[in-house]
């Protein structure tokens, strides 16, 4: 049973539009939210992070949301680079999550393509 | 540079094999995750260590085991290999417990044939 859903397996925008990256979970006792980069041959790069007691964390280009009720959050890239194109996970952890804190559940990624 | 190691960065083993993959940390973390990427799939959390402990259970086989070291390395043994356990495998690091992002390492890419 997943519990971080994304349902989107791949994404094609052209440069300098906006990308938006979505990402669904289903336990509530999540509460701490996390995107990831990740190149080819590469670990996974942290990118930004929002807690639950927020609905929108920014950093630069990157800006992502919470809506907690729908259980949704999103990642918005403004502008979208080539460089930008990877697989970008989705990941939650919560502090009484199966009795340990810190390890996270990803979802299975989007691959985003930003096309020249 | 996330600042995690793990050797080797490629194994190819035959099945039935015992194999170790072996990651050391970020200076100054005490936790220590490692993931499984199988072909399609997300990362599959498999385990943690705190400061040489176990702190929890992901979807880890009962044919794997892992553990971590005072020095603050971990190892993750694979024992009985099948094809299926051919993967990615990524150890991960973070500082202290609760709410912060890990850092992950580059990844050994496990193939069994």
């Amino acid at each position: 049973d997943q519990q971080v859903k994304q349902n989107s397996p791949s994404l094609s925008v052209q440069e300098g539009r906006i990308s938006i990256l979505n990402c669904d979970y289903t336990n509530s006792m999540f509460d701490y939210f996390l995107w990831y980069k990740k190149y080819p041959a590469e670990g996974p790069t942290f990118l930004i992070s929002i807690s639950s007691i927020k609905d929108k964390n920014e950093d630069g280009r990157f800006t992502v949301f919470l809506n907690k009720s729908a259980k949704h959050l999103s990642l918005h890239i403004v502008p979208s680079q080539p460089g930008d194109s990877a697989v970008y996970f989705c990941a939650a952890s919560g502090w009484n999550y199966g009795g340990s804190q810190g390890n996270l559940i990803f979802g299975k990624g989007t691959k985003l393509s930003v096309k020249p | 540079d996330s600042g995690v190691t793990q050797t080797p960065k490629h194994l190819i083993t035959a099945t039935g094999q015992r194999v170790t993959l072996r990651c050391s940390p970020r200076s100054g973390d005490l936790s220590v995750y490692w993931y499984q990427q199988s072909l399609d799939q997300g990362l599959q959390f498999l385990i943690q260590y705190y400061n040489g402990e176990e702190r929890a259970k992901g979807n880890i086989l009962e044919r794997f085991s892992a553990q971590q070291f005072p020095d603050l390395h971990s190892e993750l043994n694979l024992s009985s290999l099948e094809l299926g356990d051919s993967a990615l495998y990524f150890c991960a690091s973070s500082g202290l417990q609760g709410n912060t992002e890990a850092f992950f390492g580059q990844g050994t890419r496990l193939t069994v044939v």
